[in-house]
């Protein structure tokens, strides 16, 4: 089993959508969450860190599942701006700074 | 425009030369990291250097071979690489030995797309 999985997509889909990604991973003990964006041949950009409360960032919300081990982002109203891919990144362990990225998903939003 | 920086941004070698990746971060950062990404692959963390220390070393092949001089700049040295190392290669930094429990951002290069021949 990977220790990342996430649906490579693309998710194709109408500005103004309203869409959602998941995200599962293998190491129960994993301390960290996050999502990343990496725009076609750009670097990866932190989005937003994954609370276990859940969290928002204005269009986006991040919420993660420690029982069943996954993590979501949604994105609401979906702007042209958002097509990218988004990358899941897992921290294994609080002493380290190692972060496990998953294959990431490739959302295009479309006129 | 990134505090992360890397250069060359491309560079096609044959399996013979000997070539190095440059990267340097101006963030004030204490660890730097190199990655691998090839397509339809995840990222994977080769080296991870922190204060200066190799503290991480993922089986990656003798043919790449890290430098961390000071805690700015780090190298990857290259030689009789295969094909199959043909990959964008990423550099990033991050502030470590933060609160417990904090999470310290690995901030990242633009990266360098290497073409093995």
């Amino acid at each position: 089993r990977k220790e990342v999985e996430q649906d490579p997509g693309p998710f194709n889909v109408p500005e103004g959508a309203t869409v959602a990604f998941n995200c599962t991973y293998s190491n129960s003990a994993s301390q960290s969450f996050f999502w990343y964006r990496q725009d076609c041949r750009k670097e990866p950009k932190l989005l937003m860190s994954v609370y276990s409360s859940g969290n928002e960032d204005g269009r986006f919300t991040a919420q993660l599942n420690r029982a069943s081990q996954y993590i979501s982002l949604l994105i609401r109203d979906s702007k042209l701006s958002d097509s990218a891919t988004y990358l899941c990144v897992v921290n294994p362990s609080q002493n380290t700074d190692k972060l496990i990225f998953g294959t990431g998903t490739r959302l295009q939003v479309f006129p | 425009e990134t505090g992360v920086t890397q250069t060359p941004r491309h560079l096609v070698m044959g399996m013979t030369n000997k070539k190095s990746l440059k990267c340097e971060q101006h963030l004030g950062h204490n660890a730097m990291y190199w990655y691998k990404q090839s397509a339809k692959k995840p990222l994977e963390l080769m080296f991870v250097y922190s204060l200066e220390e190799r503290v991480e070393n993922n089986s990656v092949p003798s043919r790449f071979s890290p430098e961390c001089p000071n805690s700015s700049h780090l190298f990857l040295h290259l030689h009789t690489l295969q094909p199959e190392d043909s990959a964008l290669y990423l550099c990033a930094s991050s502030q470590v030995l933060g609160p417990p429990g904090s999470y310290n951002e690995q901030f990242f290069g633009p990266g360098t797309r290497l073409t093995v021949l």
